[in-house]
């Protein structure tokens, strides 16, 4: 199986600061057929089920604001938000859908400072 | 609009088995895998296993093999997840998710989640 991690656990960023999260894989997610990243990103928000931003670790997914930008290849993932939000106080999951489980990593979560 | 809706709040004792529905619409629900993952409290996401809808196959996470059944009733746009043999740490949230049809295994869409609370 594939091992998720993040880092982070948590951070605080000020409002219209940057904000960056780092996801890792235990193997490369890259498929080397059509050199693709098999790694999302997802949005929680408390007492709501997770929300899908970014795919094919740099694609928005349709009507995500663009301040939310996704990079990496092979092992090595960042989800960066160029200017913080109060609506983007969340828990950020990174997941590997390269291999089933499809493991998520454990989340990092982002507050106001 | 896609829309997956799962069934209520369940309260279980241990030993016992749960079934948690997803009746999906707003698509065609043959097209598309159902996935299911789980969340306990304060905890992060677990991915448990998904259905074609179509060919009723399914795959299920090395954790969960002997004790988690996805079905489907293609009739009603409906999948189902149960889960035998409760215990304590199977108290979570459930979700079911419907896999892109274009992007393989990528969850776009989530269903609102089912609290299954497993307590004597």
């Amino acid at each position: 199986d594939i091992v998720m991690t993040q880092s982070p656990d948590s951070l605080a960023v000020s409002l219209g600061e940057r904000a960056t999260i780092n996801c890792k894989s235990s193997q490369s997610v890259l498929y080397s057929s059509n050199n693709k990243n098999y790694l999302a990103w997802y949005q929680q928000k408390p007492g709501q089920p997770p929300k899908l931003l970014i795919y094919w670790a740099s694609t928005r997914e349709s009507g995500v604001p663009d301040r939310f930008s996704g990079s990496g290849s092979g092992t090595d993932f960042t989800l960066t938000i160029s200017s913080l939000q109060a609506e983007d106080v969340a828990v950020y999951y990174c997941q590997e859908y390269y291999n089933a489980p499809f493991t998520f990593g454990p989340g990092t979560k982002v507050d106001i400072k | 609009q896609v829309q997956l809706v799962q069934s209520g709040a369940e309260v279980k004792k241990p030993g016992a088995s749960v079934k948690v529905s997803c009746k999906a619409s707003g698509y065609t629900f043959t097209g598309y895998f159902i996935h299911w993952v789980r969340q306990a409290p304060g905890q992060g996401l677990e991915w448990m296993g998904r259905i074609n809808p179509n060919s009723d196959g399914t795959n299920y996470a090395q954790k969960f093999q002997d004790r988690v059944t996805m079905t489907r009733d293609t009739s009603i746009s409906t999948g189902y997840m149960e889960l035998i043999r409760l215990t304590s740490d199977d108290t979570a949230v459930y979700y079911c998710a419907r896999a892109s049809a274009v992007v393989p295994n990528l969850l776009d869409y989530w269903g609102q989640g089912t609290l299954v609370t497993v307590s004597s």
